[in-house]
């Protein structure tokens, strides 16, 4: 069983289309977070959500916007994709809000065209 | 401010040589997390070890190992005996307190190639 996974593995798109990457963990830990790995491999935190609770969100478009149903799942849902959103998106998860260090899900690699 | 500098961006060792990752960090906080993390080229990001800041001991983990010194504010990663799976982009990165909620910052990564 994958500890962390997101869906979709790859995702190519237009711009200007509306697009939504999912994240559920099942290690019962509180927290979630979406991070953005840019081209250059740099990883800048996007958002994080404890408990359903958004706690962390960062200088993002407001195109950007989390949902955390419940706290094993945070999904990213993208409006008006541009060209600069491709990118990988991670999503990780932690038993507390990050000192206890975080697992990640594979990535989902978006190509914006 | 709160940063993590990995000021090696590229690394190019042949296989068994030993090599050693520098990671230096800036905090004003008295309790902090510091942790490394592997990126192999298939992409996944991989938990390698994580120290708090009131435990200076250095700690082996086969191959590995890690050198924390608050007083230069430095936790390096050394491999010994490199192996060519070891090649990956290597992040040191730093938790600390942050109001009421803890925030992680990556340093920008330092990319390992091992040569056969």
């Amino acid at each position: 069983d994958t500890a962390v996974s997101q869906t979709p593995k790859y995702l190519v798109t237009q711009m200007g289309n509306d697009k939504s990457i999912k994240c559920e963990q099942n290690l019962g830990h509180d927290t979630m977070y979406w991070y953005k790995q840019d081209s250059k491999k740099f990883l800048k935190i996007m958002f994080s959500y404890n408990n359903k609770e958004l706690i962390i969100n960062e200088t993002v478009p407001n195109r950007f916007s989390p949902k955390s149903p419940d706290k094993a799942h945070l999904n990213l849902h993208i409006n008006s994709l541009e060209l600069g959103d491709s990118a990988v998106y991670f999503c990780a998860s932690s038993s507390r809000t990050g000192g206890y260090g975080y697992t990640f899900g594979s990535g989902t690699r978006l190509t914006v065209v | 401010a709160q940063k993590v500098t990995q000021a090696q961006t590229e690394i190019s060792v042949v296989e068994k040589e030993d090599v050693t990752l520098d990671c230096v960090y800036e905090t004003r906080d008295t309790t902090y997390y510091l942790f490394w993390y592997k990126q192999p080229p298939s992409g996944e990001l991989v938990f390698l070890i994580r120290r708090n800041s009131f435990d200076e001991q250095n700690e082996i983990s086969g191959r590995y190992s890690w050198n924390f010194q608050k007083s230069t504010s430095s936790f390096n990663f050394t491999i010994t005996a490199s192996q060519v799976v070891d090649s990956a982009v290597y992040f040191c990165a730093l938790n600390y307190r942050k109001t009421s909620y803890d925030k992680v910052i990556f340093g920008p990564g330092t990319s390992l190639s091992v040569i056969p």
